[in-house]
């Protein structure tokens, strides 16, 4: 049962402009939720997370937005560059449930020159 | 610091054989986990150490699957009789479980299995 699915296997963008990766979950107990990046050949890294206590984190080029109701997150990096091309999973877990992370499928990211 | 490591990188088994899969993890770090990511899916939780307490081993597929953790450090995974179906990647987590809000587990690069 995939409780955190990516929809869109791919994405390509140009160099500079925005990506949109799109994260839906359907446990609504999930209370957490991470963007990991993964390049080839190498174990995912920690991106940002976002606590279900708030709808918006940002980082840098990186923001994360939570819509409970829907049960949808998403991740924009603006402006996109070439070396974020790579996997990213959105994870989700329950705070009282420690470790238990649920990962997407990945959505691989290209960005163009 | 030096991150999570695994070994080995990749390994290639007959099925019916039995593998082990070795993780280190940070140091200090007290939380372990391990997931494993099949072709074009996504990472799946299999087991979740936390300090001396009894492991979490709900998301192991089958009782081929077991793993140990050592001294509160090192971790090994241990798939016997290995079918085709267990082909993936093994990645290895740890975490400092400081706090749930803020806590972030660290990867390993990962063991690439494959069962002929």
């Amino acid at each position: 049962d995939q409780q955190v699915k990516q929809n869109s296997p791919s994405l390509s963008v140009q160099e500079g402009r925005i990506s949109i990766l799109n994260c839906d979950y359907t446990n609504s107990m999930f209370d957490y939720f991470l963007w990991y990046k993964k390049y080839p050949a190498e174990g995912p890294t920690f991106l940002i997370s976002i606590s279900s206590i708030k709808d918006k984190n940002e980082d840098g080029r990186f923001t994360v937005f939570l819509n409970k109701s829907a049960k949808h997150l998403s991740l924009h990096i603006v402006p996109s560059q070439p070396g974020d091309s790579a996997v990213y999973f959105c994870a989700a877990q329950r705070t009282d449930s420690w470790g238990k992370l649920q990962f997407g499928a990945g959505t691989q990211v290209v960005v163009t020159p | 610091g030096a991150g999570v490591s695994q070994s080995p990188s990749n390994k290639v088994t007959e099925k019916g054989k039995d593998v082990e899969l070795r993780c280190d993890p940070i140091s200090g770090h007290t939380a372990l986990y391990w997931y494993r990511q099949s072709l074009g899916q996504g990472l799946e939780f299999l087991i979740y150490f936390q300090g001396n307490s009894a492991p979490d081993k709900s998301g192991l597929p089958s009782d081929r699957f077991s793993a140990e953790r050592t001294g509160g450090s090192v971790s090994t995974l241990t798939i016997q009789r290995t079918q085709q179906e267990d082909s993936a990647v093994y990645l290895c987590a740890s975490s400092p479980q400081r706090e749930p809000s803020t806590d972030t587990q660290y990867f390993g690069p990962g063991t690439r299995l494959t069962v002929l």
